[in-house]
C-alpha cells in the first residue's frame, strides 16, 4: 500500500505569490493534518481535517488555508508568501480517533 | 511558547550501548506521548508511544518511560545500532500534537 504522498517535493516562489501543496493520505485514513517544519525546529501544527471539515487549527495567520476533498485528499494554500514561510511542509494522515500519525516526505518550499 | 522541549540537540553513542533521549513538557493535560524518527529527505516515522495512564511501554529495543510528576519523557534504545542514527522527535497530544525540536542521534560503529 502506498504511504502518504505529497506534491510537489520542492517548490521555489517569490514573496507575495500564492502556493498550493497537495497531499494524498494512506488508503482508509480519513484524517489529514498539515505541519510546518522550519530548519532546526520540530513540526508545528497548522490544520487538521476529517470528513472534509476543519477540526483543528494551529497558530497561523489567515494567509494559510486548507481543504479536504471527498476522496480525503487535501490541499494547503498559502497566500501572500513571506520569506518566513520557507519551510518543509508535512502532511500526515491517520485513522480517525487514532493517535499515530503517518507522515509524507514533505514539500520543501523556498520563498525568495 | 514551547510546550515540548528536547534540550539536547545531539547525542553520540557507541554501537551496542544504550541511547537515552530526553523530553520535557509543560502541559499536564497532555494525554498521549509519541516518539518519531526522521531520516534526511523523509518524513517522520512513528516509533513508539505511551498513554498518560502508563509509565512504561516497551517495543523490542525501544522503551519509553513517562514520569508525570516531573513532566519528563525518555526513550531508551538498547542496544544502539548504526541504523538508529537519525533525528528523534518527541510529541505530545491534547487536541493537537506538539513536537519538540528534535535530538540528532549518531551511533558510532
Amino acid at each position: 500500500d502506498a504511504g502518504v504522498t505529497q506534491s510537489p517535493t520542492h517548490l521555489i516562489k517569490t514573496r507575495g505569490q500564492h502556493v498550493t501543496l497537495r497531499c494524498s493520505p494512506i488508503s482508509g485514513h480519513k484524517s489529514v493534518s498539515w505541519y510546518q517544519q522550519v530548519l532546526g525546529q520540530g513540526p508545528q501544527f497548522i490544520f487538521q481535517y476529517y470528513e472534509k471539515e476543519e477540526r483543528g487549527r494551529g497558530n497561523f495567520p489567515d494567509r494559510f488555508s486548507a481543504r479536504q476533498f471527498p476522496n480525503y485528499s487535501s490541499e494547503l494554500n498559502v497566500n501572500a508568501l513571506l520569506l518566513g514561510d520557507s519551510a518543509l511542509y508535512l502532511c500526515a494522515s491517520s485513522l480517525v480517533g487514532e493517535e499515530k500519525l503517518f507522515f509524507g516526505s514533505g514539500t520543501q518550499l523556498s520563498v525568495l | 511558547d514551547q510546550q515540548v522541549k528536547q534540550n539536547s540537540p545531539s547525542l553520540s553513542v557507541q554501537e551496542g550501548r544504550i541511547s537515552i533521549l530526553n523530553c520535557d513538557y509543560t502541559n499536564s493535560m497532555f494525554d498521549y506521548f509519541l516518539w518519531y524518527k526522521k531520516y534526511p529527505a523523509e518524513g517522520p516515522t512513528f516509533l513508539i508511544s505511551i498513554s498518560s495512564i502508563k509509565d512504561k511501554n516497551e517495543d523490542g529495543r525501544f522503551t519509553v518511560f513517562l514520569n508525570k510528576s516531573a513532566k519528563h519523557l525518555s526513550l531508551h534504545i538498547v542496544p544502539s545500532q548504526p541504523g538508529d542514527s537519525a533525528v528523534y522527535f518527541c510529541a505530545a497530544q491534547t487536541n493537537q500534537f506538539y513536537f519538540g525540536t528534535g535530538t540528532s542521534l549518531t551511533v558510532i560503529p
